[in-house]
């Protein structure tokens, strides 16, 4: 299996601050890689998918970028509504695998 | 609107079968993509269980493979999850899914079901 290495497994940050959450794959997964925000009691809403692309009505301080066998998922300025867990999920070969989320919260 | 719908027990006993079905409006299960079921458990982690395509084929996690069974019912545009001989630590919410195809990436889970949990006990 494709292990996602996911950091940091929680964090607090102020309104207003960038926040950077990454994941590392165990193997070349090239661009088949998606985030997804989870909110309490609520199931996962993507974010973005080909390690890049925002999915749509995502706001647009969401981004993503990739590094070789390291994916980011990067918050330009922390609003309230964007508290939750965050996950990676890597889809390039089943069994597909999740990151173990970050919980992101406000400070 | 593509929406997707969980229904089942929420408690199960050690040892018993989990049996989950998800209902599916807005969109044929048999004109594409993968349906998945995904779980989590207490503490966050996400399980991918498997899936069954459009055209029926099945494709299962091995960490569950001896216990896994996903089938459909494409007359009520369904599909199902059966988990067999239960422990405590299937205690989990469950989740299906659709596999996405977004700019030639397929089966990244683009619409979900709100989950409905499940807890195995005695």
């Amino acid at each position: 299996d494709i292990q996602m290495t996911q950091s940091p497994a929680s964090l607090s940050a102020s309104l207003d601050e960038i926040v950077t959450i990454t994941c590392q794959a165990s193997l070349d997964i090239g661009n088949w890689l998606a985030w997804y925000q989870q909110k309490p009691g609520k199931s996962p809403q993507l974010l973005i998918y080909g390690a890049t692309s925002l999915a749509d009505g995502v706001p647009s301080r969401f981004s993503g970028s990739r590094s070789g066998t390291q994916y980011s998922l990067k918050i330009s300025k922390l609003q309230v509504e964007d508290t939750g867990i965050y996950y990676c999920l890597q889809h390039y070969s089943a069994p597909y695998t999740f990151g173990a989320g970050t919980k992101l919260e406000l400070k | 609107e593509i929406q997707l719908q969980e229904s089942g027990p929420g408690l199960v006993k050690p040892s018993q079968s989990l049996s989950l079905t998800c209902s599916v409006t807005g969109y044929t299960i048999t004109s594409g993509y993968d349906w998945s079921w995904i779980r989590k458990f207490p503490g966050n982690k996400m399980e991918w269980m498997g899936y069954i395509s459009y055209s029926g084929s099945t494709n299962y996690n091995p960490s569950l493979k001896s216990r896994i069974s996903i089938t459909r019912d494409t007359s009520k545009n369904q599909f199902f999850l059966q988990l067999n001989s239960v422990t405590t630590e299937d205690t989990a919410t469950y989740y299906c899914a659709r596999g996405g195809y977004y700019d030639g990436y397929y089966g990244l889970f683009d619409y979900w079901g709100q989950g409905v949990m499940v807890t195995v006990s005695s």
